[in-house]
């Protein structure tokens, strides 16, 4: 079946880093791909998509590449703050029908 | 617009009640999700409804869990009785319908339960 799997948390790092958040999905169609964030406490927010292969999903800072050759849609930033420590969920969609297919969850935690 | 609106926020009981959660959805979707948040299992997916009617029920762990969408701004995820092992994070999430895969999940704040 369809599945999504992510690197296992926690990922810790210090302020300013580099940050990487591996995501790998199966499919048999043609998925859109998300990342939500969770932060402490709060429900799961959007922090960005990709519809179609190759496209590049963006939003504060982060980005990832939806990569069909490799079955792939990692998320990247350049430099994480503090504010960013959170739980970050890759997700799977198919365009028809409403339901998201949820990886377990990566923990980032940012220290200052 | 308010968000997708949960109540309670927390709720503790015991073993053997009735619990029942709330969730509004943002007005005008027409998609709404019930998910389950725990340590050991994640996020799952219990039931989620399109225009009032439940499409997938497949996540609802078994008969002690129920829910409802009585009309287009409110529904109920019921568990009766309650065990231990259903406290967890109950979140609620609602999308419109757009293009091609363009709608967005709007989750709320999630229930916090507690089964003693």
């Amino acid at each position: 079946g369809d599945s999504v799997t992510q690197m296992e948390g926690p990922v810790t790092l210090s302020e300013e880093a580099f940050l990487t958040i591996n995501c790998t999905y199966t499919a048999t169609g043609y998925p859109s791909l998300f990342w939500y964030v969770q932060y402490p406490g709060e429900g799961l927010q959007l922090l960005l998509k990709a519809t179609k292969a190759d496209d590049k999903g963006s939003n504060k800072g982060f980005e990832a590449t939806y990569r069909k050759e490799t079955t792939s849609f990692h998320l990247e930033k350049g430099s994480v703050q503090v504010s960013d420590s959170a739980v970050y969920f890759c997700a799977l969609r198919y365009n028809q029908g409403g339901k998201l297919i949820f990886g377990q969850g990566t923990e980032l935690s940012v220290k200052p | 617009d308010a968000g997708v609106i949960q109540s309670p926020r927390h709720e503790v009981t015991e073993m053997g009640q009735e619990v029942t959660l709330r969730c509004k959805p943002i007005s005008g979707h027409d998609y709404l999700f019930w998910y389950r948040q725990t340590m050991m299992r994640g996020l799952e997916l219990l039931i989620y409804f399109n225009n009032n009617v439940p499409i997938d029920d497949s996540g609802m762990p078994e008969d002690r869990f129920s829910a409802k969408m009585p009309n287009a701004s409110f529904s109920t995820l019921k568990i009766q009785p309650s065990e231990p092992r259903d406290s967890a994070v109950y979140f609620c999430a609602s999308s419109l319908t757009g293009r091609g895969g363009q709608e967005t999940q709007y989750f709320g704040p999630g229930t916090r339960l507690l089964v003693l």
